[in-house]
């Protein structure tokens, strides 16, 4: 079965600024997808960013990009010129064979004005 | 085009009573799945239907139940609640349901049982 983990519950940053959100996983499947979502307070989980398992590239979306090393089984998002909109729960996500999204416990980023 | 929609938002039942939820999803998705969300579990995920069939089931007893009709709505169900069953149940749609399909959530059903 696979397994993700973010090891920060909470994390904080200064508007304008970078902040990076951890995460890991385990899997035995060699072909997968791996996911951020942003679930904003009250509001419907988006997603911000989706990566390929056999893609070396790490994905980019405007100020979202994520790195991805394959080996560690890490996948780390990145949100560059933090805005006051990005405060959320973020979640990472794995999909692979069996249909189904399997979530870590999230982390609460909070941005401060 | 219209997100995903899920019915009702809010609920609040008794110990022992059944329920249940609605999800229309999005126009041409054929895969619907279902996730429970708490502040102690996070996301788990319960069952996932494409094509009127379950292909995938989550860890929960068998008081929880769903179905996939042929227009791609689905419900589920939850038999005999219990104070656990409390929880923010949401539904998504994908085109296939792969693991590179893109999940578009709902905005949620919020379960309270007293």
């Amino acid at each position: 079965a696979q397994t993700v983990t973010q090891s920060q519950p909470e994390m904080s940053v200064q508007e304008a600024e970078t902040v990076t959100l951890s995460c890991t996983y385990d899997t035995s499947e060699s072909d997968y997808y791996l996911f951020w979502y942003k679930q904003p307070p009250s509001r419907q989980m988006i997603l911000v960013i989706r990566q390929e398992a056999y893609k070396q590239q790490n994905a980019t979306e405007n100020r979202f990009s994520v790195n991805f090393q394959k080996a560690a089984k890490s996948f780390s998002l990145k949100i560059s010129d933090s805005q006051l909109g990005d405060a959320a729960m973020y979640f990472c996500a794995y999909g692979g064979s069996n249909y189904k999204l399997t979530f870590g416990k999230g982390t609460l980023l909070t941005v401060n004005p | 085009k219209a997100g995903v929609t899920q019915t009702p938002r809010y609920l609040i039942k008794t110990r022992g009573q059944q329920v249940t939820l609605s999800c229309s999803p999005i126009s041409g998705h054929r895969s619907v799945s279902w996730y429970q969300q708490t502040p102690g579990q996070g996301l788990q995920f319960l069952f996932e239907y494409f094509s009127e069939t379950q292909r995938n089931k989550g860890n929960f007893p068998g008081r929880f139940s769903g179905r996939q009709f042929s227009n791609s709505r689905s419900e589920m169900n939850v038999s005999t609640l219990e104070l656990g069953d409390s929880a923010l149940y949401l539904c998504a749609s994908a085109l296939e349901g792969q693991g590179h399909n893109e999940q578009f959530f709902g905005p949620g059903t919020r379960l309270t049982v007293l």
